[in-house]
Order: structure tokens, then C-alpha cells, then sequence
């Protein structure tokens, strides 16, 4: 079955950066993109961007442009999604999900990454 | 950038009543919006895309309806599983963006 299947959680400081992967299996890697979405603690969804893993190429809500940066390695069938400069307020779940073809959705997703921001 | 508004923030009902909820878009999104659902501690589930239609699935008892800026999830009869956070999301322009939420909470 299509399953993404995310790394641990993370604590970082401030200022550091979190790469956070995401591992596909059940299907073709190539042919789906990734989107990254977050969540902040007991607060809503926030769209960050997508990978092509096929071509490589990227797309980042303008507020992560210069902060984010999302690869790929198609040899492991896995998406990464780095977030640099980090601040408290990055404290949030981070989630991948497959862009669901021809549902052109968001399913399944993964499992989530706590990523916590603490001096 | 468009802005998703559900309301209401709680719908607090009882196993076996009808839940009704609302997302209201900024700017017209076409037909291009989707209902999440998401459980305490987990990741959310993809319900209702295309504003009508039901993923692969989800039980006939969730529909979705609207076009436009105006959009409704229906459950029909709320099992005791149905108790959850439910998002919506609209891809019509960007970026993507999300609702902030609908609790349905046991009464």
C-alpha cells in the first residue's frame, strides 16, 4: 500500500537548521510530487510547497522562499525538507503528503515530524 | 492569497445527529476544495475533493457540497470515530491554503 513513513522528531536551538525526510513506498516515487505542509501546536495547517521528484523542481509559499529548501533522492525514494534559520515560532508537526494523481489531492500523508525550537 | 473561514470554530453534538459545516472562501475557488480530517495525534485523512466528491474509502455518510466561495461537509449521521478536527483546502490559486479548523466535539 502507498505509505510515507517519516524521520523522529527533532530539537533544535534557534538559528540552527532541521532537515526532516520522507520515505515512499507502494508506488512509483517519481511520478507523484511531495507537498510539505505544518502545524503548529494546536493550531491549523500551513501549506509550505512541493517537490517534482522527477525533475527536482520546487515550488515554496512565499513566506518559507530563502528559508526552505525541499530534494529529493529518487535511489531511496526519499523527499527531504530542510528549514534553516530557525526561530521558535517553526515549533509545529511537519507533514508530507503525496499530490494524489487524478484526485489532485493531498493523499496519504505521513506520519508527521515534531520539530521543536528551544534555546 | 485567498482565506478559508470555517465556522464554527466547535459543533458540539451527539452520536447519531446530523453535523453541518461551513468553509467560506475569500475569493472564488471554483470547485477546487477538499475536506481533511484529522484525529488527535495523527495525520490528517483526505475526505471530500473536487468540493463533491468522496475519496477512496470514506463511508456515504460524508458529502461535500458548494462551488464558488461557499462550501459545506455533511456528515449525516455522526458515528463515534466521526469526533475530529476537519479542515478545508483550496488549490484554485496560490498558494494552497487551509481553513483553520472545525472541532466536532461529543456533547
Amino acid at each position: 500500500q502507498v505509505q510515507l513513513v517519516q524521520s523522529g522528531a527533532e530539537v533544535k536551538k534557534p538559528g540552527a537548521s532541521v532537515k526532516v525526510s520522507c520515505k515512499a513506498s507502494g508506488y512509483t516515487f517519481t511520478a507523484y510530487y511531495i507537498h510539505w505542509v505544518r502545524q503548529a501546536p494546536g493550531q491549523g495547517l500551513e501549506w509550505m510547497g512541493w517537490i517534482n521528484p522527477n525533475s527536482g523542481g520546487t515550488n515554496y509559499a512565499q513566506k518559507f522562499q530563502g528559508r526552505v529548501s525541499m530534494t529529493s533522492d529518487t535511489s531511496i525514494s526519499t523527499a527531504y525538507m530542510e528549514l534553516s534559520r530557525l526561530r521558535s515560532d517553526d515549533t509545529a508537526v511537519y507533514y508530507c503528503a503525496r499530490f494524489d494523481v487524478p484526485v489532485n489531492w493531498l493523499d496519504p500523508w505521513g506520519q508527521g515530524t515534531l520539530v521543536t525550537v528551544s534555546s | 492569497e485567498i482565506v478559508l473561514t470555517q465556522s464554527p470554530g466547535t459543533l458540539s453534538l451527539s452520536p447519531g445527529e446530523r453535523a453541518t459545516l461551513s468553509c467560506r472562501a475569500s475569493q472564488s475557488v471554483s470547485s477546487f476544495l477538499a475536506w481533511y480530517q484529522q484525529k488527535s495525534g495523527q495525520a490528517p485523512r483526505l475526505l471530500i475533493y473536487d468540493a463533491v466528491s468522496r475519496a477512496t474509502g470514506i463511508p456515504a455518510r460524508f458529502s461535500g457540497s458548494g462551488s464558488g466561495t461557499d462550501f459545506t461537509l455533511t456528515i449525516s449521521s455522526l458515528e463515534p470515530e466521526d469526533f475530529a478536527v476537519y479542515f478545508c483546502q483550496q488549490r484554485n490559486n496560490w498558494p494552497q491554503a487551509f481553513g483553520q479548523g472545525t472541532r466536532v466535539e461529543i456533547k
